[in-house]
């Protein structure tokens, strides 16, 4: 089936660096990818839609300056987190569909920010 | 604003017992609902549900769709303690031009002892 891979699984920062998440689709084409967050105890909150060769869709209250998504190829998108800071600490997941297929997310990245 | 609505939050059970969990629903343009289990990572699909009336299932797992009333059930008959998990419930709403886009409840904690 499906797989969506996504790197670090894990990452500590300091507050002000910027940290760079990558979600590859392994066995297929992914022209559109979904970011979301969550934070302890909440439901997923869709952050932005990243569209292959194109600009991201970003969800309202979330800044695009701040989480710039690029979208290179059909297989890898990218979440950069930039000037981090505490309240950005999270568990970031990406998805992605085929066809219209369920979507299928990555095992998600747990980003601490001190 | 598409909305989607988890109960109960949270639930204790012992190994053996039936368990219902609750999903409703205020999308703007309802393309289909779907449940997730998630454990300690990203969310693993369960099922996908599209037209009302008709039970999907999964082993000791079923779910049905109530198009009119805007709600879904999720069954889990003879629970085990590997059942324990939060159950996310989501509504995909094909927005406008393409932009479609997946929103999740809060998802309802479900704890089994043995």
């Amino acid at each position: 089936g499906a797989v969506v891979s996504q790197h670090p699984s894990r990452v500590i920062c300091k507050s002000g660096t910027s940290v760079k998440i990558e979600c590859r689709s392994l066995d297929f084409q992914a022209t559109t990818m979904f970011w979301y967050r969550q934070f302890p105890k909440q439901s997923l909150m869709l952050m932005a839609t990243s569209n292959e060769g194109s600009k991201a869709t970003y969800e309202q209250g979330v800044e695009k300056d701040k989480f710039l998504i690029n979208h290179a190829s059909l297989t890898l998108s990218t979440l950069t987190v930039t000037s981090a800071h505490p309240e950005d600490s999270s568990f970031y997941i990406c998805s992605a569909r085929v066809g219209n297929s369920p979507l299928h997310f990555g095992n998600g990245t747990r980003l601490t920010v001190t | 604003e598409d909305k989607v609505v988890q109960s109960p939050l949270s639930l204790v059970v012992h190994e053996g017992d039936t368990v219902t969990l609750n999903c409703s629903y205020e999308v703007t343009n309802f393309r289909s609902l779907l449940w997730y289990k998630q454990e300690k990572k990203a969310p693993t699909f369960l099922f996908m549900l599209t037209s009302s009336g008709i039970e999907k299932k999964s082993g000791r797992l079923s779910s049905i769709l109530d198009k009119k009333e805007l709600f879904s059930i999720l069954n889990i008959t003879a629970t085990q303690t590997g059942d324990s998990a939060i159950y996310l419930c989501a509504v995909e709403d094909r927005g406008q031009g393409g932009s479609e886009k997946l929103v999740f409840g809060k998802g309802t904690k479900l704890t089994v002892n043995p």
